[in-house]
């Protein structure tokens, strides 16, 4: 019954080091994304993409980058990891509307950045 | 703009039933959204209305009013595993879900 997978629940990296998030769906959904939720600020869209090859900018895509070559799969990257994007990520997708079923989301990854 | 409002916390007992509001200001709109999440976890779905008027699911149900940018998820016959934050979210034209910050529930005994 998997649906969203992400390759870790927990990641420790050190600053200014480069991290991928992957992220995987085998519902063969359109849509993906990738947010980040810290207290307090609730979940934030950092990019999204409508198909392979593309991608969009969300509220906060500053310091990241992202990643669809393949239609199941999702990359979330940090170019040089900084201590403020220590955070819980996760990832979603859904198929595209106007009429919608429900956005499934990963299991999220905790990323601590030293 | 886009804004979504809803209280940051909220308590209650078990077995009552609580209401919980959410309040929308959106570009576009084909939807809203509610779902659960527990601390640590993943938000898990809980219900999708497009249509104006009430959709029961179980001891859950939620509400929607497009006219006045107005939902409420309502939760009977309260259980302690309900305590967790419920998420309130709007999908607008571009197939992007907007949340809310969520609102935090804890039931006591």
């Amino acid at each position: 019954d998997v649906k969203v997978t992400q390759s870790s629940r927990y990641l420790v990296k050190r600053t200014g080091e480069k991290v991928f998030l992957e992220c995987v769906q085998d519902m063969d959904h359109e849509n993906m994304f990738w947010y980040r939720q810290d207290p307090g600020l609730g979940l934030r869209l950092i990019y999204f993409s409508y198909d392979v090859k593309m991608k969009e900018k969300g509220d906060i895509p500053e310091g990241y980058s992202v990643s669809r070559e393949k239609k199941e799969r999702f990359s979330l990257i940090l170019e040089s990891a900084s201590t403020n994007q220590t955070s819980m990520y996760l990832c979603a997708s859904i198929q595209p509307g106007p009429v919608y079923n429900e956005q499934f989301f990963g299991p999220g990854t905790r990323l601590t950045v030293l | 703009g886009q804004n979504i409002d809803q209280p940051t916390e909220m308590t209650a007992t078990e077995g009552a039933i609580v209401q919980i509001n959410c309040t929308y200001q959106t570009s576009g709109f084909n939807g809203l959204f509610w779902y659960q999440q527990h601390a640590g976890e993943a938000p898990t779905f809980l219900s999708y209305n497009v249509l104006d008027g009430l959709e029961e699911k179980g001891r859950f149900s939620s509400f929607l009013s497009r006219s006045k940018g107005y939902s409420y998820l309502l939760l009977k016959e309260l259980q302690m595993k309900d305590s967790a934050s419920y998420l309130c979210a709007v999908i607008g034209k571009t197939d992007k879900l907007i949340f809310g910050t969520g609102t935090r529930l804890q039931v006591f005994p």
